[in-house]
């Protein structure tokens, strides 16, 4: 069974930096072709995607958010971490993690990130 | 706005079919096969319908299908039952730059 689960905070400040944590279990980010992603959503608002990183280490990111967003992966630990710079209120989203073969599947649970002072 | 169009609305009664678009451009869904979509209900996270325009994974009903014409991808929904009543989001590889694209959404309601 394939379980991705996000962790962090889920109050931060404007201009802080965020950083959350997928945890997964049932796959290997080592397996060729796979990547772990993160996608938000806005409270009432479509998805976006924000990044991912594949198996062999390449990393992809949205053009739009690329110069705040870093993300790494820790095979050994099975984990792939987001960091997101200078947090707006604009920010404030549920954040999921998802893996990816194909199509994102399965998805985390989610977490929701508040950007409020 | 999204990158990918969808109607914001669709609806159909049980037992009906009914089908979602999602138009890109060749960039996106008319110029690669790996087009997806997922059903979001409220409150949950999102869940893969179809994968690589066509595919669908273990354990989705065969209710559920997908295709493309150009540079629309179609979500159809066959024998409409009152679980399939949801938010569905299609996607789309968009190239090296740009990995991944989302449609606005369409939240179907079975009436």
């Amino acid at each position: 069974q394939i379980t991705l689960k996000e962790s962090g905070p889920t109050l931060v400040k404007p201009t802080q930096t965020l950083t959350l944590t997928c945890t997964f279990s049932g796959f290997s980010l080592s397996t060729g072709g796979v990547g772990v992603g993160w996608i938000r959503q806005p409270p009432g608002k479509a998805l976006e995607w924000l990044a991912l990183v594949f198996w062999d280490d390449d990393k992809r990111y949205s053009p739009s958010l690329k110069s705040r967003l870093t993300i790494t992966k820790d095979t050994s630990k099975n984990q792939v971490v987001l960091t997101m710079t200078n947090m707006d209120p604009v920010d404030t989203a549920t954040y999921y993690c998802a893996k990816w073969f194909g199509g994102f599947d399965p998805w985390g649970q989610g977490t929701l990130v508040t950007v409020s002072s | 706005q999204s990158a990918l169009t969808q109607p914001p609305s669709a609806s159909g009664s049980p037992g009906q079919s009914v089908t979602i678009s999602c138009t890109g451009t060749s960039s996106d869904v008319g110029g690669y096969n790996y087009v997806s979509w997922y059903q979001q209900h409220p409150g949950k996270a999102p869940k893969l319908m179809i994968y690589e325009v066509t595919k669908r994974p273990s354990g989705v009903p065969d209710r559920f299908s997908g295709s493309r014409s150009g540079n629309t991808a179609s979500l159809t929904v066959s024998g409409l039952q009152a679980e399939d009543e949801a938010d569905y989001y299609c996607s789309s590889y968009a190239g090296n730059y740009n990995f991944g694209v989302f449609g606005g959404g369409t939240k179907l309601t079975v009436l």
